[in-house]
């Protein structure tokens, strides 16, 4: 069965250091997604992709984020800068049209030191 | 505003007994909502969906617009589904707003 899936499963970072979180969603699919979920608390929506380009975002989502999906298969999350509060799991997910389900990653767990 | 409340951050029953794990959703518009399971050390899976009606796993949810509710049901619990269970709501953009989630412990 095809599944999205997610690298590294687990980054550590310094502070103020840049990291890429990969998504490989799966091949038919259109609408992709980074959500987060900060340690306690509930799955929150960051960024949706469609069409090569951001569809929508949350307040979340400020200038130290980006997406790109640079070679058609791989959607990456850029923090340019991290903060103590970027410590979360990330999660990615995929979907094929505009009303299917969205299938999930596994998720990378950031920890921000 | 477009949001999930899942009241219970813990339901703790034993095996057979019923269980039933609140959902409340406000949007305004026809809400499409799900129920996603996430099982130890795995990932967010769809259990439900409301449009498509249907039992998976003996769990069902009615959609009930005038309670704007989507409460989960299970008539007898077993141990296997022991898991988070979010409440998600699909937002005007396509994407997913979940509740805080609930941690079902099936006891046997």
């Amino acid at each position: 069965e095809p599944e999205v899936t997610q690298t590294p499963s687990h980054q550590v970072t310094q502070m103020g250091q840049e990291v890429i979180l990969r998504c490989v969603p799966i091949s038919n699919h259109l609408y992709f997604y980074w959500y987060r979920q900060i340690l306690g608390q509930k799955v929150e929506f960051l960024v949706s992709f469609y069409n090569n380009e951001i569809s929508e975002k949350s307040e979340i989502f400020d200038d130290q984020f980006s997406v790109e999906r640079p070679d058609g298969s791989n959607f990456t999350l850029k923090i340019r800068s991290t903060k103590l509060e970027d410590s979360a799991m990330y999660f990615c997910a995929s979907r094929a049209g505009a009303n299917t389900e969205a299938f999930f990653g596994q998720g990378t767990r950031l920890t921000v030191v | 505003a477009q949001r999930v409340t899942q009241p219970e951050k813990l339901l703790s029953v034993f095996k057979g007994a019923p269980v039933e794990l609140k959902c409340n959703y406000s949007y305004s518009g026809s809400p499409e909502l799900f129920w996603y399971v996430q099982y130890s050390r795995q990932r967010l899976q769809l259990l439900l969906r409301h449009i498509s009606r249907e039992s998976i796993k003996g769990f069902t949810a009615d959609l009930n617009k005038g309670e704007t509710s989507f409460h989960l049901k299970k008539p007898f619990a077993q141990e296997e589904d022991s898991a988070m269970y979010y409440c998600a709501l699909r937002g005007s953009q396509g994407n997913l707003i979940f509740g805080k989630g609930t941690k079902l412990s099936v006891k046997p």
